[in-house]
């Protein structure tokens, strides 16, 4: 079936580091695939997502593009801050999934002063 | 932008309480909300969807009649976690899916805030 991997946290930067959070997808038929991020306590938010192919989403400095070659949507960001610290979740929806979200276990993000 | 809102955020009861946490989809019309549960450090486990105006679908493993899923209008979907035990206690989120104009993959769900359920 359908799934989502993301790379294991977690992930410790310094303020104003490059941040790469991995994501690679198994599906059938052609999903949209998101980024969300969890702040402490809260729901998710939707942080950018991509609907097709080679299709870049972006939002807030973050971006991801959709490789549909190496089945991957891989989240960066050219420099963190302290704020950004969070747990961030790739996810993918459509396929045979009838709308469903499939979620990658999460990756949580501490970015230190 | 879409907002879902959840509610209560927080609640402790104790065992053997029945205990609804609704879901309302605020600027939008959700025909299906979907029910998550998420423990301590981990993903989503999506529970159940729940469609407007007809049943709601399970997911393999959860109890229908613990979980009662109500969808009786096309904002709001409410949870009902019947008996609750301590076993219960975690920390449920909803999200409502904008429907919009594109296929069926391509919205993204909104969530609310979650609701922190500990049962004593």
């Amino acid at each position: 079936g359908d799934s989502v991997t993301q790379m294991e946290g977690p992930v410790t930067l310094s303020e104003e580091a490059f941040l790469t959070i991995n994501c690679t997808y198994t599906a059938t038929g052609y999903p949209s695939l998101f980024w969300y991020v969890q702040y402490p306590g809260e729901g998710l938010q939707l942080l950018l997502k991509a609907t097709k192919a080679d299709d870049k989403g972006s939002n807030k400095g973050f971006e991801a593009t959709y490789r549909k070659e190496t089945t991957s949507f891989h989240l960066e960001k050219g420099s963190v801050q302290v704020s950004d610290s969070a747990v961030y979740f790739c996810a993918l929806s459509g396929g045979n999934q009838g709308g469903k979200l499939i979620f990658g276990q999460g990756t949580e993000l501490s970015v230190k002063p | 932008g879409a907002v879902v809102s959840q509610h209560p955020s927080w609640v402790i009861c104790k065992s053997g309480t029945s205990v609804k946490i609704e879901c309302r989809s605020l600027d939008f019309q959700a025909t299906t909300m979907f029910w998550y549960r998420q423990f301590p450090k981990q993903s989503l486990m999506l529970m159940a969807t729940s469609n407007e105006g007809s049943k709601a679908t399970y997911e393999q493993g959860v109890e229908k009649d613990k979980f009662l899923i109500n969808h009786a209008s096309l904002t709001l979907s409410t949870l009902t976690v019947t008996s609750a035990h301590p076993e219960d206690s975690s920390f449920y989120i909803c999200s409502a899916r904008d429907p919009g104009p594109s296929s069926l993959g391509n919205q993204p769900q909104h969530f609310g805030d979650g609701t922190r359920l500990s049962i004593l």
